[in-house]
């Protein structure tokens, strides 16, 4: 089936741990996302990438970084710089021509040991 | 960044009940989407919206584009308990490096008593 598969499901980390979020989708589509959703907000992007090896900064970039080495993946790390890393992480992609929605993965919940 | 202000943040109502939403925003967007999440799982979208005034319908979802471009309304009618969730607005300006980013707005959480 085709779709976005985000893993792990849920993920814990040690303070001053680096981790790293999978993203990878088979939709054939240019564009990916991160987001990042606190309850009771709604979702702040991260990073995004239009075309592989080319990668944008979002609203809240600070602590994390990206990679797009290939069309289907765009796995996010968040480092230990990010000093409030617990929320759940969503992965999105879409078709890069106008006004093409963005379809979501499943998300990963990252927590603090 | 650009803020989506939708309301109401929560909604507590009997099955069968209609359900209105809305987000209204400083500036103009050329889309308007509107997503479903339940607990635990990503957004799902609803209904998109591509042009001003445009009115959509989804099953027992309608959603409009308001003619201003600047708000979007989406309605549910006769609920259901399967309806729970929290449902978010999105707009999208498209263009340049800005080209399929969408501002969110902060979710509507709907619970529906049977």
């Amino acid at each position: 089936d085709g779709g976005i598969t985000q893993s792990p499901k849920y993920l814990f980390r040690k303070e001053g741990q680096n981790v790293t979020l999978s993203c990878e989708q088979n939709l054939n589509h240019d564009a990916m996302y991160w987001y990042r959703q606190d309850p009771g907000q709604g979702l702040r992007l991260i990073y995004y990438s239009q075309i592989v090896n080319d990668f944008q900064k979002g609203d809240i970039a600070e602590g994390y970084s990206v990679s797009r080495e290939k069309k289907e993946s765009f796995p996010l790390t968040v480092t230990s710089a990010q000093k409030n890393p617990t929320a759940f992480y969503l992965c999105a992609s879409s078709i890069l021509t106008a006004n093409q929605p963005q379809h979501f993965g499943d998300g990963t919940r990252l927590s603090i040991l | 960044g650009q803020q989506l202000n939708q309301s109401p943040q929560s909604m507590f109502i009997q099955e069968g009940e209609d359900v209105s939403m809305n987000c209204t925003s400083s500036s103009i967007f050329n889309t308007w989407l509107w997503y479903k999440q339940d607990p635990g799982e990503g957004p799902v979208l609803l209904i998109a919206l591509y042009k001003a005034g445009e009115l959509t319908s989804n099953g027992r979802l309608t959603a409009q584009f308001g003619i201003t471009r600047k708000d979007s309304f989406l309605n549910i009618s006769a609920s259901i308990p399967s309806d729970v969730g929290i449902y978010f607005c999105a707009g999208q300006i498209g263009g340049g490096t800005s080209y399929g980013k969408l501002t969110f707005g902060q979710g509507t959480i709907l619970t529906v008593h049977p």
